[in-house]
């Protein structure tokens, strides 16, 4: 398997541009996680699904991110403006209920730049 | 807000020593898993314990948790260079799937 995917690496954007982030979980995972990491606060959740649904969106920091999983093999996250304090590296993170535990796969992430 | 915290936040040591980093929290787990981040990369699952007192062994490394299932620890006999990097706790809530991670503790092993 390939592992979680995410895109792109790296994006570097102006204040009030839209931003898209890509993930691709692992196929057969039915739980999937955007985070986000910075040095200050460290890996925060923002949202997780299951099953393509969205079970708890408390730490999508305000109404700028939204986050959507239209099929089990996709999900964005979206940030419209973006703001300098935006910047930071985003993880995606996919794991199955089978094993009876969160045992997370993360992506690679994706280091944002606001300017 | 349900806090997961870990100590130390930073620690430098030399090629073959040993160490220990702990993970503490108020709140009790249901599992608490522990990863591992390099620069660059996302965190990489190092191990689940799921009961009190649990003890797990990676090679060089041992994972505690504790009887309360409220904190745990890791300890790294003989250290290497390549175990530099940053060692983060994660506490799974009880009823669901939702995890929290604390700060991290970022490990420096000089050769």
């Amino acid at each position: 398997d390939a592992g979680v995917i995410q895109s792109p690496r790296h994006e570097v954007t102006e204040m009030g541009q839209e931003v898209t982030l890509r993930c691709k979980p692992i196929s057969g995972h039915d739980y999937l996680f955007w985070y986000r990491q910075t040095m200050m606060r460290g890996l925060e959740l923002l949202i997780y699904f299951n099953n393509n649904v969205p079970i708890d969106d408390s730490g999508m920091p305000e109404d700028r991110f939204s986050a959507k999983m239209p099929n089990a093999s996709f999900s964005t996250l979206k940030i419209q403006p973006s703001e300098p304090r935006d910047s930071a590296v985003y993880f995606c993170a996919s794991s199955h209920s089978g094993t009876g535990y969160n045992e997370q796969f993360f992506g690679p992430g994706t280091r944002l730049t606001v300017l | 807000t349900q806090l997961l915290e870990q100590s130390p936040q930073f620690l430098s040591i030399q090629e073959g020593e040993n160490l220990t980093v702990y993970c503490n929290s108020s709140s009790v787990f249901s599992s608490l898993q522990w990863y591992r981040q390099e620069p660059g990369e996302g965190p990489v699952l190092l191990v689940t314990v799921v009961t009190g007192g649990e003890v797990k062994k990676l090679k060089r490394l041992t994972f505690q948790f504790g009887d309360a299932r409220k904190d745990s620890s890791l300890h790294i006999t003989a250290a290497q260079p390549g175990d530099t990097g940053l060692y983060l706790c994660a506490g799974e809530y009880t009823g669901g799937f939702k995890t929290i991670f604390g700060a991290g503790t970022r490990l420096f092993v000089k050769a």
